[in-house]
């Protein structure tokens, strides 16, 4: 079975810039959740989605914002890009929403703004 | 909310077994003790949780202190493909704000010495 697929891989942009990153989950996941992780750091977390209803907000700003879809996935967007945004941007889906779901992490997509 | 506190890195012989341990002193009566790691260019990925009751899996045991302040990853024999960053979370067991999201530190990075 596919485990969490995420696209792109790799992106560069330049500050001011948006940018989309995608995400599909687990075939049968409801629960889709978004985490930045900065280099040397443990990864942040920013959304998470069930049933395309947002369940819980990180401590971000309001350029990030996301969505899922009738079919679970799932995107981030990020507007007005900063240098400080560059990270690996993780997705993680779950059964459903609930602390007693495992959560399954996608490879990310490394993020660099210039 | 509750912190964990680990050590920023741990060495181990190949083959050997592997006490990765995890201090929450201000844990709360209904969070879950979870422990993830993340190998190196990927998304990290669950190994065990427990709430009081040692735990068993396939990848490892989870011993908790009685009066769970603290608890100890156990890999009983550490092969090469261990090397990764260990990640102990405290996850909150009721419904809610906090109670869907992972919270990570900076984790325990393992090195296997072959």
């Amino acid at each position: 079975d596919a485990g969490v697929t995420q696209s792109p891989t790799h992106l560069i942009k330049t500050r001011g810039q948006h940018v989309t990153l995608r995400c599909s989950p687990i075939s049968g996941h409801k629960s889709v959740s978004w985490y930045q992780q900065v280099l040397g750091q443990g990864p942040q977390f920013i959304f998470q989605y069930y049933e395309k209803e947002e369940r819980g907000r990180g401590n971000f700003p309001d350029r990030f914002s996301a969505r899922q879809f009738p079919n679970y996935s799932s995107e981030l967007n990020v507007n007005a890009l900063l240098l400080g945004d560059s990270a690996l941007y993780l997705c993680a889906s779950s059964l459903e929403a609930g602390h007693f779901n495992e959560q399954f992490f996608g490879p990310g997509t490394r993020l660099t703004v210039l | 909310d509750a912190k964990t506190t680990q050590p920023n890195s741990m060495e181990s012989n190949e083959e050997e077994p592997v006490h990765l341990p995890c201090n929450h002193s201000t844990i709360s009566g209904t969070d879950y003790i979870h422990w993830y790691r993340q190998l190196p260019s990927q998304g990290p990925e669950y190994v065990i949780h427990g709430l009081t009751s040692n735990v068993n899996n396939r990848m490892a045991s989870l011993a908790i202190a009685e009066d769970r302040k603290s608890s100890t990853l156990i890999l009983h024999r550490a092969t090469l493909r261990d090397a990764a960053v260990y990640y102990c979370i405290l996850r909150k067991g009721s419904r809610g704000a906090g109670s869907y999201q992972l919270t990570f530190g900076k984790g325990t990075k393992l090195s296997v010495i072959p």
